[in-house]
């Protein structure tokens, strides 16, 4: 069964540095996501992308956010300038049009 | 904006015990209800869906769901419960035309041989 997966399943970084976490989607699909879960808490969502831009965002996904499908395989998300709050999982998610979304298995980020 | 209410946090059961998982929702419109399952260590899955029509859904593993229009209600439903089936549940809403996926809080199910 196709699968998302997402890398590194950990990151550890210091407050003030960029990350980018690394997603690859389903093959096939045409919509992709990124969500974040911080531990305790909701799953959140952060943004969605389609046809090569953002479609839609919330109210987390501020500057120091952004999202990116450098090649036809990977969609990435960039943190500019990481903070202590934004230690979470995040999950990277894609679809079809039928909207199931279809979910990696998170990379878990730690900022020091 | 939408909420998802999931009213048991943590929920502990013998094996062959049936199973009600609460989900309540607060929109006004249409919307897509999904619940997904997160064991141990693996990714969220899917568990079923309803976007329209028959409001019992069958999905994997013998799970299904009750859509309640009038209650705001997905609740979702295992009669016989097995050791398996210990995992963190997520209710989730989409609006009709919206991407976004709201998600509960969750609930701990743990089931005990």
């Amino acid at each position: 069964e196709p699968e998302v997966t997402q890398t590194p399943s950990h990151q550890v970084t210091q407050m003030g540095q960029e990350v980018i976490l690394r997603c690859v989607p389903i093959s096939n699909h045409l919509y992709f996501y990124w969500y974040r879960q911080i531990l305790g808490q909701k799953v959140e969502f952060l943004v969605s992308f389609y046809n090569n831009e953002i479609s839609e965002k919330s109210e987390i996904f501020d500057d120091q956010f952004s999202v990116e499908r450098p090649d036809g395989s990977n969609f990435t998300l960039k943190i500019r300038s990481t903070k202590l709050e934004d230690s979470a999982m995040y999950f990277c998610a894609s679809t079809t049009e039928k909207n199931i979304q279809y979910f990696g298995a998170g990379t878990r980020l730690s900022v020091l | 904006a939408q909420s998802v209410s999931q009213h048991n946090h943590h929920v502990i059961l013998s094996e062959a015990a049936s199973l009600e998982l609460g989900c309540n929702y607060s929109y006004g419109g249409t919307v897509n209800l999904f619940w997904y399952v997160q064991y141990p260590g693996q990714h969220l899955q899917l568990l079923l869906k309803y976007f329209s029509g028959d409001p019992l859904v069958k999905g994997i593993k013998g799970f299904e769901a009750e859509f309640i229009k009038s209650k705001f209600s997905f609740n979702l439903r295992k009669p016989s419960v097995q050791w398996s089936d210990t995992a963190e549940y997520f209710c989730a809403v989409i609006p009709t035309g919206r991407r976004a996926l709201t998600f509960g809080s969750g609930t701990r199910l743990q089931v005990q041989p």
